[in-house]
């Protein structure tokens, strides 16, 4: 089945600070969503990103599927970003949807 | 409220036991997933469902068994509970997943289900 692989596995950053994460995949995909996981276990959908590049707020991604990856961008951290991040794709070759083990953020006050 | 809730919030029972974990949805969403997160392992979807009364494996199905009599509910039930099955359990809704589309569809996930196998 698909591999789905993200990086870095922990970031520990300043409050203020830029990041990225990113996600790689394995073969080629139908769809691809990005997930904050907050302290209270909370899962929220960031983005439903199968291609291209969207943007929300601080928060934005790109999906580049031919080189099969996407990237996560934070500007401007705040505290309450901190969490797990996770990548989540499903596979065009069956319909089951894949996460990766997630980026785990720290940021600072 | 609309949205998507669990319950319990919190379960502990001993090994053998039978344990039914809930999932209640008031969007009307045709699929609804059961995944389970462990450390080390991130989430792993158990099983999945499309609409009523039609329901499919996901990548750990072993040991559990689940019903979807009515689009609103989507439980699922340990029938012999094993401490291997100690994790957090999440219920999630999609308006439609599809294979080969690019539909705008997000899962929404609850807020989970703590689960201890004593």
């Amino acid at each position: 089945g698909i591999q789905v692989e993200q990086s870095p596995p922990d970031l520990i950053l300043q409050e203020g600070a830029n990041s990225t994460l990113r996600c790689n995949f394995s073969d080629s995909v139908n769809n691809l969503q990005w997930f904050h996981q907050n302290p209270w276990g909370q899962l929220i959908n960031l983005f439903y990103i199968p291609s291209g590049t969207k943007q929300n707020g601080r928060l934005s991604a790109t999906t580049v599927a031919t080189e099969r990856y996407s990237l996560l961008y934070i500007s401007s951290s705040q505290t309450t970003d901190s969490g797990v991040y996770f990548c989540a794709v499903e596979g065009d070759r069956d319909d089951k949807i894949i996460f990766g083990k997630g980026t785990r953020l720290h940021i600072l006050p | 409220d609309a949205g998507i809730t669990q319950s319990p919030r919190y379960k502990i029972t001993e090994t053998g036991r039978q344990v039914t974990l809930m999932c209640h949805q008031t969007w009307s969403h045709s699929y609804m997933f059961w995944y389970r997160q462990d450390l080390g392992h991130g989430l792993r979807l158990i099983y999945y469902s499309a609409a009523a009364d039609i329901t499919d494996k996901g990548e750990v199905p072993d040991g559990y068994v689940v019903s979807r009599s009515k689009t609103e509910n989507f439980p699922l039930t340990l029938e012999s509970a094993t401490r291997s099955q100690t994790s957090v359990y999440f219920c999630a809704s999609s308006e439609r997943y599809g294979t080969g589309s690019y539909s705008n569809q997000p899962q929404h996930f609850g807020d989970g289900t703590r689960l201890s196998i004593l």
